[in-house]
């Protein structure tokens, strides 16, 4: 099956700082990907699809310039938070579209 | 506005119980339906449903769709403590854009 790797798997930083994530699709080339947001007990929630080529939609109440999204190639988007504050600290989960979408293993970030 | 639902929000059972969940929708478009099972780290991909009444079995656990009525159960026999976990489903509307459930909470005690 189709594999999608995150890293890094667990980063803290301290409030003011930018942290980027890295998503990549391992033996499959994506034209699109999606990042999402989970709360603890929740659901994933959206925040943006990521489009080889071309800018990052958003989901509405995301801030974009917050949530820096770039999918430079086929196989690699990158979520840059910019200016991390405490409340952003989360589970990130990426997945990359084949036929259907392969999520990556997450990013738990956590901001003192 | 299109909505997945899923009940119940959670559930506890005793390890060999037989549960039932349950996820409705309401969407304007319809591919596909998913179903994942979430441990601690991201989703893992359990069943893709698209044709009415045709039942998806692995192991323990199967699912069936009916697009008439709108809705999909995800069953799991003889549960196992191993089976706790959150399982989501979702439902592609011909995007790839899924829409999510808010997920059921399983918990299989000992």
């Amino acid at each position: 099956g189709a594999v999608v790797s995150q890293h890094p798997s667990r980063v803290i930083c301290k409030s003011g700082t930018s942290v980027k994530i890295e998503c990549r699709s391992l033996d499959f080339q994506a034209t699109t990907m999606f990042w999402y947001r989970q709360f603890p007990k929740q659901s994933l929630m959206l925040m943006a699809t990521s489009n080889e080529g071309s800018k990052a939609t958003y989901e509405q109440g995301v801030e974009k310039d917050k949530f820096l999204i770039n999918h430079a190639s086929l196989t690699l988007s990158t979520l840059t938070v910019t200016s991390a504050h405490p409340e952003d600290s989360s589970f990130y989960i990426c997945s990359a579209v084949q036929e259907t979408q392969y999520f990556g293993p997450g990013t738990r970030l956590l901001v003192l | 506005e299109d909505k997945v639902v899923q009940s119940p929000l959670s559930l506890v059972v005793h390890e060999g119980d037989t549960v039932t969940l349950n996820c409705s929708y309401e969407v304007t478009n319809f591919r596909s339906l998913l179903w994942y099972k979430q441990e601690k780290k991201a989703p893992t991909f359990l069943f893709m449903l698209t044709s009415s009444g045709i039942e998806k079995k692995s192991g323990r656990l199967s699912s069936i769709l009916d697009k008439k009525e709108l809705f999909s159960i995800l069953n799991i026999t003889a549960t196992q403590t191993g089976d706790s976990a959150i399982y989501l489903c979702a439902v592609d509307p011909g995007t790839y854009k899924y829409i999510f459930g808010t997920g059921t909470r399983l918990k299989v005690l000992a």
